[in-house]
């Protein structure tokens, strides 16, 4: 597609359950990030894809949170058992790797909501 | 301490008035510096790049680095209302993932 596309845009859930959040990069982008973004607090580096290297897993703030990229494209962020600490906009963003200092394209978010 | 520090505001400003925007950094490896732009309910949109020390200008913005000071600063010239927005400044090394700013929230009022 023409741009980054997230999906759902918008997920409230209770407490304890888990979740997905899909997201679908600019075709030939093969680098790929997640960014969490809370109230105040700026973008937060989750996860950073690129190609078929081992992901860099940095940001992830707990063993609850996990994403994979299936064949170089989709990503899936789970976060399993969410606490209401987790609510926040999840962000995804491509980049043509080689061309990553002049920035990424990002998504629209998913906000999600847990109650 | 973080490594981008951007202060939150809001900055409110009436219309027409020039607005400056600002960053300081503390890692000297950073040599790419951009500016974002974000709507309310959408995702950060590139709207500046500058490579190293120095201006860019385009249209009503310009963009400044002084790495020696560690500090990037963001001009818009003639604010409108459609500026309303924050803005974050996020920086590079080139070969690592981008650092982030929190945003500065900007209110420009008719």
């Amino acid at each position: 597609g023409a741009g980054v596309s997230q999906s759902p845009s918008n997920k409230v859930t209770e407490k304890g359950k888990d979740v997905e959040l899909r997201c679908d990069p600019i075709s030939g982008h093969t680098a790929l990030y997640w960014y969490r973004q809370s109230l105040g607090q700026g973008l937060e580096f989750l996860i950073y894809f690129q190609g078929n290297s081992a992901p860099d897993k940095s940001g992830l703030p707990s063993d609850r949170f996990s994403a994979e990229r299936t064949g170089g494209s989709v990503s899936t962020l789970t976060i399993q058992r969410t606490q209401q600490e987790d609510s926040a906009v999840y962000l995804c963003a491509s980049s043509l790797v080689k061309l990553l200092q002049v920035g990424y394209t990002f998504g629209s978010g998913t906000r999600l909501t847990v109650v | 301490q973080k490594e981008v520090e951007q202060d939150p505001g809001p900055l409110s400003v009436p219309e027409g008035a020039i607005v400056s925007l600002n960053c300081t950094y503390s890692n000297s490896a950073f040599q790419y510096f951009m500016w974002y732009r974000q709507y309310s309910r959408k995702g950060p949109e590139l709207l500046m790049y500058t490579y190293s020390s120095g201006n860019k200008e385009d249209g009503r913005f310009t963009a400044q680095v002084d790495k020696s000071s560690k500090y990037i600063s963001l001009f818009i010239r003639d604010s409108q209302p459609s500026d309303s927005a924050t803005y974050l400044c996020a920086m590079s090394d080139g070969f690592q993932k981008l650092v982030f700013g929190t945003g500065t929230r900007l209110l420009v009022s008719p």
